[in-house]
């Protein structure tokens, strides 16, 4: 079965700084590869998808991410977080093997941005 | 409007009672699901219905019975709740196949006492 790792569970950043967040998954055939975020007690949104095409995908509110397939990482970043980038940020996965069929969640990445 | 509509947004009940959580989605999609949000914000898969049919079990409690009485609807029944219950569940949708994405409900927070 699919499994991913997002390696940091929380990460402190001031304003500003630069934001890179990883993200492993575990099958290597063809995936669609997803950034959810989720603002303090709201639902999750999508932040950014990766289908096919160009590796390099670009989000709302700035944000981008990198599939490199020999790697199977997607990792999120953010050349400058704001304090209202607060949230938890969830990587996902889902299959060609599986049919489409599931949607595998990461752990979660909380991160805080202090002003 | 919405989306991905659940209700209630918030349960409290006690223990050994009977609940339901409804969801409906009103963008036209075959494949739903409940995830369940744990304390540590850990979001695990607990079903997918895909046609009204179940697709994913996941290793869920038999005391959870899914209902889906068409494509647009799946409710979450749950009997004699357990403290453990207590959590934030999550519906969401999306359309069959690849090059999808999923919309999720607002949640429902379930607190057992």
């Amino acid at each position: 079965a699919q499994s991913v790792s997002q390696h940091n569970h929380h990460v402190i950043l001031s304003e500003a700084a630069s934001l890179e967040l990883g993200c492993n998954y575990s099958y290597g055939g063809t995936v669609n590869l997803f950034w959810y975020v989720q603002y303090p007690g709201q639902h999750l949104q999508l932040l950014l998808k990766y289908f096919s095409g160009d590796p390099l995908v670009k989000g709302i509110k700035g944000f981008e991410a990198e599939f490199i397939k020999s790697k199977f990482s997607f990792n999120l970043r953010k050349p400058s977080v704001q304090w209202s980038d607060t949230a938890e940020y969830f990587c996902a996965v889902t299959d060609f093997l599986s049919g489409y069929s599931t949607l595998t969640f990461g752990k979660g990445t909380m991160l805080l941005v202090s002003p | 409007d919405t989306a991905v509509s659940q209700t209630p947004k918030y349960l409290v009940t006690q223990m050994g009672n009977d609940k339901s959580i409804k969801c409906e989605q009103n963008l036209g999609h075959d494949t739903m699901y409940w995830y369940k949000q744990d304390s540590k914000k850990f979001l695990k898969i607990m079903f997918s219905y895909n046609n009204k049919e179940l697709i994913i079990n996941e290793t869920v409690p038999n005391r959870f019975s899914p209902k889906s009485p068409d494509k647009a609807h799946l409710n979450l029944h749950i009997n004699s709740l357990e403290l453990g219950d207590s959590a934030v569940y999550f519906c969401a949708s999306r359309r069959t196949g690849g090059n999808t994405e999923a919309f999720f409900g607002q949640g429902t927070r379930l607190t057992v006492v």
